[in-house]
């Protein structure tokens, strides 16, 4: 089926340094999310994204973070700069208007 | 706020028993519901949804039914099998335009023994 591509699967980061996470999602997708788990819990929401507009954020989504895709090219999260809270698995999602979401298989981003 | 609650955090059977994993919701208004699945190493898939009261989703021999008076949309299938072996989310989501904002369960992982 359709596939979502994270990179990178896992970083290791120190606090206070900048990552970038990168979704290359279905080709034909208007709509593009960022979920956030924490080990040992749900994952939850964190931003949605539509024709260059981020649509809605949840209280997860810090001043520290921002979304963008520049061109059609890669939708990416950006964390700076990043704090312990901060590591988690980030899932990105992609989906058609009121069409079923597609994930990838996550990024691990472990912050010491 | 909405919250979605998966009554087993870990349920264990032998191929060919039935499945059962509770889900309850709570929301304002009238969510869509969902079970997605997430297999070992992968991101979580798409199982199936269902949008009103009484519609019964299904896909690859699991089933639920959207159940507004009970608030609930329980997973179900009749025989497992070694492969069905995966983490299962239940999730609410609004039925506006955008579906993606999602709420999902803690997840129920399953784990089928030959």
């Amino acid at each position: 089926g359709p596939k979502v591509l994270q990179i990178p699967s896992h970083q290791i980061i120190d606090m206070g340094q900048m990552v970038t996470l990168n979704c290359d999602p279905v080709s034909n997708h208007l709509y593009f999310y960022w979920y956030k788990q924490i080990l040992g819990q749900q994952m939850e929401f964190l931003v949605n994204f539509y024709n260059g507009k981020v649509m809605e954020k949840s209280k997860l989504f810090k001043d520290q973070f921002s979304v963008e895709r520049p061109d059609g090219s890669y939708f990416t999260l950006k964390i700076q700069p990043t704090a312990l809270e901060d590591s988690a698995v980030y899932f990105c999602a992609s989906s058609l208007r009121r069409g079923p979401l597609y994930f990838g298989e996550g990024s691990r981003l472990i912050v010491v | 706020g909405d919250s979605v609650t998966q009554t087993e955090g870990q349920v264990a059977l032998s191929e060919e028993d039935f499945l059962t994993i509770h889900c309850n919701y709570s929301a304002s208004g009238y969510p869509a519901l969902f079970w997605y699945v997430q297999y070992p190493g992968e991101g979580p898939q798409f199982l199936f949804r269902a949008s009103r009261d009484k519609e019964k989703g299904s896909s690859r021999g699991f089933e639920a039914t959207y159940n507004k008076e009970t608030t609930s949309f329980h997973l179900q299938k009749a025989s497992v099998q070694e492969s069905d072996s995966a983490v299962y989310y239940c999730a609410l989501g609004n039925t506006g335009a955008n579906t993606g904002k999602l709420t999902f369960g803690h997840g129920t992982i399953l784990r089928v023994h030959p």
